[in-house]
């Protein structure tokens, strides 16, 4: 039973370029989350999807960033126009459905991580 | 503001004593509490998850406390082995009406000595 898969696990990208980091959840898992940790910082919550849906963005940069759970294949975090700012480890977790509906989850269960450095 | 603590500075114990982290919380309301452990270059791994209307939960050798009245939360590792050395991580979950991520400390780094 594969864990939650994410690649690349190391991304360099220059100044003015696109990052693409894909996620791909455990099987049976069908809520997304994707997290950044900047160095000595904690991680931070950026966005929240289900397939085909952002059920919470409060996490994201207005700007340069965006995200999508598409009905086939993994959730992809794009960050336009990359600064060395966004320099950082960003982590996909995956979790269940809530069984007795609604969005409440709990378990997160979290995959290797994409280093991405902006030169 | 709200925050969320854990011992900033790393904490150091014999090998074969029980290690204790703190996390405290100020102005949250959360539905549950998890623990994590992340190893270096990697991703957490998630340890154990304790609701608001339980005291304590258990796992193997690992121990969870959860005091809604305090705001904190102590883990315990007994039999510490030089294995169990890693950085742990306190979240906090179901702040938001259900539909939000989890809100981490910055996490204790832990050192079994041999």
């Amino acid at each position: 039973n594969a864990g939650v898969m994410q690649n690349p696990r190391h991304l360099v990208r220059r100044r003015g370029q696109e990052a693409r980091l894909r996620c791909s959840p455990m099987k049976g898992h069908s809520h997304v989350y994707w997290y950044r940790q900047l160095p000595e910082e904690g991680l931070k919550f950026m966005v929240y999807l289900q397939k085909e849906n952002i059920i919470d963005e409060s996490g994201m940069p207005k700007e340069r960033f965006s995200a999508e759970f598409p009905k086939e294949g993994p959730s992809i975090l794009r960050i336009q126009q990359v600064v060395r700012g966004d320099s950082a480890a960003y982590f996909c977790a995956s979790s269940r459905p809530p069984s007795g509906g609604g969005y409440s989850t709990d378990t997160q269960y979290f995959g290797p991580g994409t280093r991405l450095t902006v030169l | 503001s709200q925050k969320i603590e854990q011992n900033s500075e790393a904490l150091n114990i014999q090998e074969g004593k029980t290690a204790t982290l703190t996390c405290n919380y100020t102005n949250y309301s959360p539905a549950y509490l998890q623990w994590y452990r992340q190893d270096p270059g990697r991703g957490p791994v998630f340890l154990l998850l304790i609701r608001e209307n339980e005291k304590e939960k258990r796992k193997e050798r690992l121990k969870v406390t959860f005091d809604t009245t305090l705001k904190q939360s102590l883990f315990h590792i007994t039999a510490s082995q030089p294995a169990d050395s890693a950085t742990y991580l306190c979240a906090l979950g179901g702040l938001g009406g259900g539909a939000d991520g989890l809100t981490f400390g910055k996490g204790t780094h832990l050192i079994i000595q041999p």
